[in-house]
């Protein structure tokens, strides 16, 4: 079984829509928790950490539900630039960090 | 700061042929780690290092060798390259002061054994 788990997409949205990203992670001892993004061929960038009182930051807002060991990412108002592949991953010591195989998402003018 | 930096940017090895992947920092982070990344696949960690003289296997460390003698390098070292091992290497560096530390990563090594 796969540490962290995501639905592949792609996701295909207009401009300005509302998306939604899940992701499922199998281990109750993980204690970090993040969104990163990937563009095509390019080294992953962080977009934001994940807490369990939830964040946001512009656009973007992250949710962690530790209970049923779920991250979501809700990115309103989609922007061209918003196309890529989203990774989630989730930290165990410190140290171990186990990520999503992503979900790529397609904004369509 | 440069940040994290790679060399190469590609390689190309025939099978058997042994190389290092380099990687270097220049923040004074103790934790680095290395992944390889497969089409359609998230990143799978190899091997990671939490400060200079100790290293650790990590989900995939099978045919790969690291050591970090100080705390800015941590290279990857390929021992008798298969055409398994064709995939896109990217290195990274933890500050380590805590659980919710930010990764930064280099900008990757694509590599092909052929």
């Amino acid at each position: 079984r796969k540490e962290v788990e995501q639905d592949p997409g792609p996701f295909n949205v207009p401009e300005g829509a509302t998306v939604a990203f899940n992701c499922t992670y199998s281990n109750s001892a993980s204690q970090s928790f993040f969104w990163y993004r990937q563009d095509c061929r390019k080294e992953p960038k962080l977009l934001m950490s994940v807490y369990s009182s939830g964040n946001e930051d512009g656009r973007f807002t992250a949710q962690l539900n530790r209970a049923s060991q779920y991250i979501s990412l809700l990115i309103r108002d989609s922007k061209l630039s918003d196309s890529a592949t989203y990774l989630c991953v989730v930290g165990y010591n410190f140290n171990k960090f186990y990520f999503g195989s992503g979900t790529k998402l397609n904004v369509k003018p | 700061n440069a940040g994290v930096t790679q060399t190469p940017k590609f390689q190309v090895l025939k099978t058997g042929q042994s190389m290092t992947l380099q990687c270097a920092q220049d923040m004074n982070h103790e934790y680095m780690s290395w992944y390889r990344q497969d089409p359609g696949m998230g990143l799978r960690l190899i091997h990671y290092s939490v400060g200079a003289g100790i290293t650790d296997q990590g989900e995939v460390p099978n045919g790969y060798n690291v050591s970090r003698s100080t705390t800015e390098d941590f290279p990857l070292r390929l021992l008798s390259a298969a055409p398994s091992q064709t995939s896109v290497y990217f290195c990274a560096s933890t500050p380590g002061r805590g659980s919710a530390d930010t990764q930064y990563f280099g900008p990757g090594t694509r590599l092909t054994v052929l």
